[in-house]
């Protein structure tokens, strides 16, 4: 069964950075986008963005374009986060997610990962 | 960006009660809508998909229909563990965005 595990969440102080990690399992890894989605404590679901299956399309939404970087290793089934000059704005649980159809939908989603960004 | 609108915020109703949730786009996104539950403490759950469909493994009392900018999704007949907040989702352009979500509780 698809399983996906995130980790690398904590406190950070702003202007700080913090890498982000999903473990993927139970699926063909390399043969599909994945996506990284987040939800500030009670609040709604905002999409963070999304890489193809080789690595060759990234999109971001703006509110995080020039500061965060999705990256992913086919070999190891590992999806990153890598977020730089972070911001109160940016506290969150961070999920990462993948679908059977690509970009369209969120069918499969880890536990999720606590950012805190706070001095 | 397609902004995405939902009502009611929030809704109790009593266990057995049909329960409608409507989503509006900011413009025409066709049918291209997800609708996802999400329990407290957990991650979201597909359930509805290209508007109308059904997730596999999903209930039947639940459903969707619309297309354009109007939707609905409906719980034909509420039960217990119902109890979440449920998104729309477009996902016609990107940034794909969600509503703001309608909490249902129990009466």
């Amino acid at each position: 069964q698809v399983q996906l595990v995130e980790s690398g969440g904590g406190l950070v102080k702003p202007g700080g950075s913090l890498r982000l990690s999903c473990a993927a399992s139970g699926f063909t890894f390399s043969d599909y986008y994945m996506s990284w989605i987040r939800q500030p404590p009670g609040k709604g679901l905002e999409w963070v963005s999304h890489i193809s299956s080789s690595s060759t399309y990234t999109n971001y939404a703006d509110s995080v374009k020039g500061r965060f970087t999705i990256s992913r290793d086919n070999a190891k089934n590992s999806l990153y986060l890598q977020m730089n000059s972070l911001r109160a704005e940016d506290t969150a649980v961070y999920y990462c997610s993948t679908s059977w159809r690509g970009t369209t939908s969120f069918d499969y989603w880890g536990q999720g990962t606590l950012v805190t960004v706070s001095s | 960006d397609i902004q995405m609108t939902q009502s009611p915020s929030s809704l109790s109703a009593s266990v057995g009660d049909r329960v409608t949730i409507t989503c509006q786009a900011s413009q025409d996104i066709s049918n291209y809508l997800n609708w996802y539950q999400q329990k407290p403490g957990k991650a979201p759950k597909l359930l509805i998909y290209d508007a109308y469909n059904l997730e596999t493994g999903v209930p039947s009392r639940f459903s969707g229909s619309g297309s354009g900018t109007d939707f609905t999704f409906t719980i034909s007949s509420l039960q217990p563990e119902d109890i979440a907040t449920y998104y729309c989702q477009q996902y016609d352009n990107l940034p794909r965005t969600f509503g703001p979500g309608t909490k249902v509780d129990i009466k």
